[in-house]
């Protein structure tokens, strides 16, 4: 069984530019969370799906961070502009259905903004 | 906020038992104890859960306290690959969110 698929694995930007992620869930999974995990931490949720629905948003900071995931399929996050404090690694995980019990994680894709 | 609270680091020796304590002093009784892993340069990787009773799968055992105010993962005889940070989580099942907090590095030695 494919795993969670995220691209790029690394990214580096200067401030105030613009990135995108991408994460393909694996099939069939209805949920999909996207994470941010900073140097040190454990990772911190910044948005959750089901389907193409938006469950849970609060902890993303909507001023610069947007994520779609238009077909309930795949997904995409972007930064607009970043921040220096934006270096983290952003993880995408899926589960079967809300609350599942266990959520299936992609690899991450490391940001470095300079 | 955090609701378990785990030691920063541990080692064990590679082929002993790993035992990684977790305290959750205020768990609710519908929380269940959750268990994941991160090795490094990884996503996390779901370990085992459970909600009073003892716990075994293929990759560890939970052992939980009769009070339920903590527990201990068991990985029976670990090895180098098991060297990762583990993180315990308490979660109602069926709530969205998985809060991870700090997790404990674990260091096999060889």
């Amino acid at each position: 069984e494919a795993g969670v698929a995220q691209s790029p694995r690394y990214k580096i930007i200067e401030k105030r530019q613009s990135v995108a992620f991408w994460c393909n869930p694996i099939s069939g999974h209805a949920t999909l969370y996207w994470y941010q995990q900073i140097l040190g931490q454990g990772p911190k949720l910044l948005i959750q799906f089901q389907n193409n629905g938006v469950v849970d948003d609060s902890q993303l900071p909507k001023d610069r961070f947007s994520a779609e995931r238009l077909k309930g399929v795949d997904s995409t996050l972007k930064i607009q502009p970043a921040k220096l404090e934006d270096s983290a690694v952003y993880l995408c995980a899926s589960s079967l259905d809300l609350g599942d019990t266990e959520a299936f994680f992609g690899q991450g894709t490391r940001l470095t903004v300079v | 906020d955090a609701k378990t609270t785990q030691p920063t680091s541990m080692d064990c020796a590679e082929g002993r038992a790993a035992n990684l304590p977790c305290n959750h002093s205020t768990i609710s009784g519908n929380e269940y104890v959750y268990w994941y892993r991160q090795i490094h340069s990884q996503g996390p990787q779901y370990i085992i859960h459970g909600l009073k009773n003892n716990e075994t799968n293929e990759m560890a055992s939970l052992i939980i306290t009769e009070d339920r105010k903590s527990s201990t993962l068991i990985l029976p005889h670990a090895t180098l690959r098991d060297t990762a940070v583990y993180y315990c989580i308490v979660r109602v099942t069926g709530a969205n969110n998985l809060f991870f907090g700090t997790g404990t590095r674990l260091t096999v030695i060889p």
